[in-house]
Protein backbone atom coordinates (compact mmCIF):
# COMPACT_ATOMS: atom_id res chain seq x y z
CA UNK A 1 0.00 0.00 0.00
CA UNK A 2 1.42 3.33 -1.06
CA UNK A 3 0.58 6.12 1.30
CA UNK A 4 1.30 9.58 1.83
CA UNK A 5 1.27 11.60 4.79
CA UNK A 6 0.23 15.20 6.09
CA UNK A 7 -0.48 16.90 9.33
CA UNK A 8 -3.93 17.31 8.85
CA UNK A 9 -3.23 20.87 10.77
CA UNK A 10 -4.76 23.51 10.84
CA UNK A 11 -1.34 25.28 10.83
CA UNK A 12 -2.29 28.88 11.64
CA UNK A 13 0.24 31.65 10.74
CA UNK A 14 0.37 34.98 10.43
CA UNK A 15 0.39 37.42 7.48
CA UNK A 16 3.67 37.58 6.22
CA UNK A 17 5.11 34.55 7.72
CA UNK A 18 6.74 31.55 6.07
CA UNK A 19 4.41 28.44 6.30
CA UNK A 20 5.85 25.72 5.59
CA UNK A 21 3.88 22.18 4.65
CA UNK A 22 5.16 18.88 5.01
CA UNK A 23 4.66 15.51 3.45
CA UNK A 24 6.35 11.86 3.95
CA UNK A 25 5.54 9.14 1.53
CA UNK A 26 6.00 5.37 1.81
CA UNK A 27 7.18 4.30 -2.10
CA UNK A 28 10.68 5.15 -2.00
CA UNK A 29 10.82 5.06 -6.05
CA UNK A 30 8.43 7.60 -5.95
CA UNK A 31 9.38 10.18 -9.28
CA UNK A 32 7.48 13.04 -9.36
CA UNK A 33 5.24 14.73 -6.37
CA UNK A 34 3.51 16.93 -6.71
CA UNK A 35 1.35 20.45 -4.77
CA UNK A 36 -2.32 21.27 -4.75
CA UNK A 37 -4.23 23.87 -3.45
CA UNK A 38 -7.66 23.63 -2.24
CA UNK A 39 -10.60 26.28 -1.59
CA UNK A 40 -13.41 25.16 0.11
CA UNK A 41 -15.75 23.24 -1.73
CA UNK A 42 -13.46 23.79 -4.90
CA UNK A 43 -10.97 21.78 -7.04
CA UNK A 44 -7.39 20.85 -6.24
CA UNK A 45 -5.25 23.26 -8.45
CA UNK A 46 -1.51 22.32 -9.06
CA UNK A 47 0.87 24.47 -7.21
CA UNK A 48 3.62 22.99 -8.87
CA UNK A 49 5.49 19.81 -9.09
CA UNK A 50 9.23 18.72 -8.25
CA UNK A 51 11.15 15.10 -9.33
CA UNK A 52 15.18 16.15 -8.22
CA UNK A 53 16.56 16.43 -4.72
CA UNK A 54 16.60 20.09 -3.62
CA UNK A 55 14.83 23.23 -4.28
CA UNK A 56 12.50 24.11 -6.82
CA UNK A 57 11.04 27.74 -6.53
CA UNK A 58 7.67 29.09 -8.35
CA UNK A 59 7.16 32.69 -6.82
CA UNK A 60 6.41 33.06 -3.35
CA UNK A 61 6.04 29.04 -3.48
CA UNK A 62 9.29 26.78 -2.88
CA UNK A 63 9.12 22.97 -3.06
CA UNK A 64 11.90 20.90 -0.96
CA UNK A 65 12.13 17.46 -2.26
CA UNK A 66 14.60 14.74 -0.03
CA UNK A 67 14.49 11.32 -1.38
CA UNK A 68 16.86 9.53 0.97
CA UNK A 69 14.32 10.86 3.38
CA UNK A 70 11.39 10.44 1.62
CA UNK A 71 10.10 13.85 2.75
CA UNK A 72 8.92 16.57 0.25
CA UNK A 73 8.10 20.15 2.08
CA UNK A 74 6.14 23.08 1.03
CA UNK A 75 6.98 26.49 1.85
CA UNK A 76 5.13 29.49 1.21
CA UNK A 77 6.69 32.92 1.93
CA UNK A 78 5.04 36.22 2.91
CA UNK A 79 2.02 34.54 3.44
CA UNK A 80 -1.22 35.80 2.34
CA UNK A 81 -5.04 35.65 3.88
CA UNK A 82 -5.74 34.25 0.35
CA UNK A 83 -3.57 31.54 0.70
CA UNK A 84 -5.61 29.78 3.21
CA UNK A 85 -6.82 26.85 2.37
CA UNK A 86 -6.06 23.08 2.29
CA UNK A 87 -2.62 21.65 -0.03
CA UNK A 88 -2.61 18.29 -0.83
CA UNK A 89 0.73 16.60 -1.82
CA UNK A 90 0.57 14.11 -4.66
CA UNK A 91 3.13 11.36 -5.49
CA UNK A 92 3.66 9.60 -8.60
CA UNK A 93 4.66 5.99 -7.42
CA UNK A 94 7.19 4.12 -9.28
CA UNK A 95 5.39 1.19 -10.24
CA UNK A 96 4.96 3.44 -13.84
CA UNK A 97 1.24 3.62 -15.03
CA UNK A 98 -0.56 4.21 -11.72
CA UNK A 99 -2.51 7.24 -10.80
CA UNK A 100 -1.17 9.91 -8.36
CA UNK A 101 -1.35 9.07 -4.83
CA UNK A 102 -2.52 11.95 -2.73
CA UNK A 103 -2.22 12.36 1.32
CA UNK A 104 -5.19 13.45 2.52
CA UNK A 105 -4.11 17.16 2.70
CA UNK A 106 -3.11 19.87 5.82
CA UNK A 107 -5.51 23.10 5.82
CA UNK A 108 -3.53 26.33 6.38
CA UNK A 109 -5.19 29.36 8.06
CA UNK A 110 -3.08 32.63 7.65
CA UNK A 111 -3.89 34.83 10.58
CA UNK A 112 -4.16 39.22 8.88
CA UNK B 1 -14.25 27.49 -21.84
CA UNK B 2 -12.95 25.30 -18.94
CA UNK B 3 -10.38 22.66 -19.72
CA UNK B 4 -12.25 20.07 -17.77
CA UNK B 5 -15.96 19.87 -16.93
CA UNK B 6 -18.48 18.42 -15.46
CA UNK B 7 -22.33 17.70 -15.14
CA UNK B 8 -24.77 18.38 -13.07
CA UNK B 9 -22.17 20.61 -10.92
CA UNK B 10 -25.10 19.64 -8.07
CA UNK B 11 -27.18 17.07 -7.55
CA UNK B 12 -29.66 15.89 -4.85
CA UNK B 13 -31.30 12.26 -5.28
CA UNK B 14 -33.19 9.50 -3.34
CA UNK B 15 -31.77 6.53 -2.37
CA UNK B 16 -32.43 3.83 -4.86
CA UNK B 17 -32.02 5.88 -8.17
CA UNK B 18 -29.69 5.40 -11.12
CA UNK B 19 -27.66 8.45 -11.49
CA UNK B 20 -24.79 9.53 -14.27
CA UNK B 21 -22.08 12.06 -13.81
CA UNK B 22 -20.41 13.16 -16.53
CA UNK B 23 -16.92 14.43 -17.33
CA UNK B 24 -15.83 15.84 -20.68
CA UNK B 25 -12.40 17.53 -21.78
CA UNK B 26 -10.94 19.94 -23.77
CA UNK B 27 -6.83 19.40 -23.01
CA UNK B 28 -6.25 16.12 -25.38
CA UNK B 29 -5.57 13.96 -22.34
CA UNK B 30 -5.86 10.48 -23.11
CA UNK B 31 -5.78 9.41 -19.01
CA UNK B 32 -9.07 10.39 -17.16
CA UNK B 33 -9.95 9.71 -13.43
CA UNK B 34 -12.68 9.76 -10.93
CA UNK B 35 -12.65 10.71 -7.40
CA UNK B 36 -14.49 11.59 -4.43
CA UNK B 37 -13.32 13.59 -1.29
CA UNK B 38 -15.19 13.31 2.05
CA UNK B 39 -14.58 15.42 4.57
CA UNK B 40 -10.88 14.10 6.69
CA UNK B 41 -11.22 11.09 4.33
CA UNK B 42 -9.14 12.75 1.22
CA UNK B 43 -9.27 12.24 -2.61
CA UNK B 44 -10.36 8.31 -3.16
CA UNK B 45 -10.06 7.17 -6.48
CA UNK B 46 -12.88 5.35 -7.52
CA UNK B 47 -12.30 5.00 -11.62
CA UNK B 48 -8.91 5.53 -13.97
CA UNK B 49 -9.03 5.05 -17.73
CA UNK B 50 -5.98 5.08 -19.67
CA UNK B 51 -6.99 5.07 -23.06
CA UNK B 52 -10.73 4.04 -24.82
CA UNK B 53 -10.41 0.40 -24.36
CA UNK B 54 -8.85 0.72 -20.80
CA UNK B 55 -10.53 1.30 -17.29
CA UNK B 56 -9.31 0.41 -14.07
CA UNK B 57 -10.80 -0.03 -10.50
CA UNK B 58 -9.80 2.32 -8.16
CA UNK B 59 -9.35 2.03 -4.40
CA UNK B 60 -13.40 2.23 -3.32
CA UNK B 61 -15.07 1.14 -7.32
CA UNK B 62 -18.04 -0.89 -5.49
CA UNK B 63 -21.11 0.81 -6.13
CA UNK B 64 -20.12 2.70 -9.08
CA UNK B 65 -19.77 1.89 -13.00
CA UNK B 66 -17.57 4.14 -15.42
CA UNK B 67 -18.05 4.25 -19.31
CA UNK B 68 -15.50 5.74 -21.54
CA UNK B 69 -17.51 6.58 -24.11
CA UNK B 70 -14.95 8.62 -25.87
CA UNK B 71 -11.40 9.82 -25.43
CA UNK B 72 -12.43 13.28 -24.22
CA UNK B 73 -15.63 11.84 -22.79
CA UNK B 74 -15.32 9.81 -18.70
CA UNK B 75 -18.86 9.04 -17.20
CA UNK B 76 -19.60 7.64 -13.51
CA UNK B 77 -22.32 6.08 -12.70
CA UNK B 78 -23.91 5.02 -9.09
CA UNK B 79 -26.87 1.83 -10.26
CA UNK B 80 -28.47 1.93 -6.88
CA UNK B 81 -27.72 5.48 -5.03
CA UNK B 82 -27.08 5.33 -1.02
CA UNK B 83 -26.71 7.98 1.41
CA UNK B 84 -23.08 7.07 2.33
CA UNK B 85 -22.40 7.76 -1.68
CA UNK B 86 -23.19 11.80 -0.47
CA UNK B 87 -19.77 13.66 -1.33
CA UNK B 88 -18.00 15.73 -3.92
CA UNK B 89 -16.91 14.22 -6.54
CA UNK B 90 -14.23 14.87 -9.36
CA UNK B 91 -13.05 14.09 -12.85
CA UNK B 92 -9.56 15.03 -13.19
CA UNK B 93 -7.45 14.25 -16.71
CA UNK B 94 -3.51 14.14 -17.53
CA UNK B 95 -1.75 13.05 -20.59
CA UNK B 96 0.70 10.14 -20.91
CA UNK B 97 3.66 12.10 -22.53
CA UNK B 98 6.61 10.20 -21.94
CA UNK B 99 9.53 12.83 -20.48
CA UNK B 100 6.38 15.07 -19.22
CA UNK B 101 5.52 13.92 -15.20
CA UNK B 102 1.74 13.65 -16.53
CA UNK B 103 0.38 16.59 -14.32
CA UNK B 104 -3.43 15.59 -13.23
CA UNK B 105 -5.91 18.50 -13.69
CA UNK B 106 -9.28 18.29 -12.10
CA UNK B 107 -12.72 19.55 -13.09
CA UNK B 108 -15.01 21.42 -11.26
CA UNK B 109 -16.71 18.73 -9.25
CA UNK B 110 -19.68 17.50 -8.86
CA UNK B 111 -22.08 17.66 -4.92
CA UNK B 112 -24.18 14.75 -5.06
CA UNK B 113 -26.08 14.49 -2.30
CA UNK B 114 -28.41 11.20 -1.48
CA UNK B 115 -31.52 11.56 0.67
Amino acid sequence: QKEVEQNSGPLSVPEGAIASLNCTYSDRGSQSFFWYRQYSGKSPELIMFIYSNGDKEDGRFTAQLNKASQYVSLLIRDSQPSDSATYLCAVRPNSGNTPLVFGKGTRLSVIA
Amino acid sequence: DADVTQTPRNRITKTGKRIMLECSQTKGHDRMYWYRQDPGLGLRLIYYSFDVKDINKGEISDGYSVSRQAQAKFSLSLESAIPNQTALYFCATSDSLAGTVNTQYFGPGTRLTVL
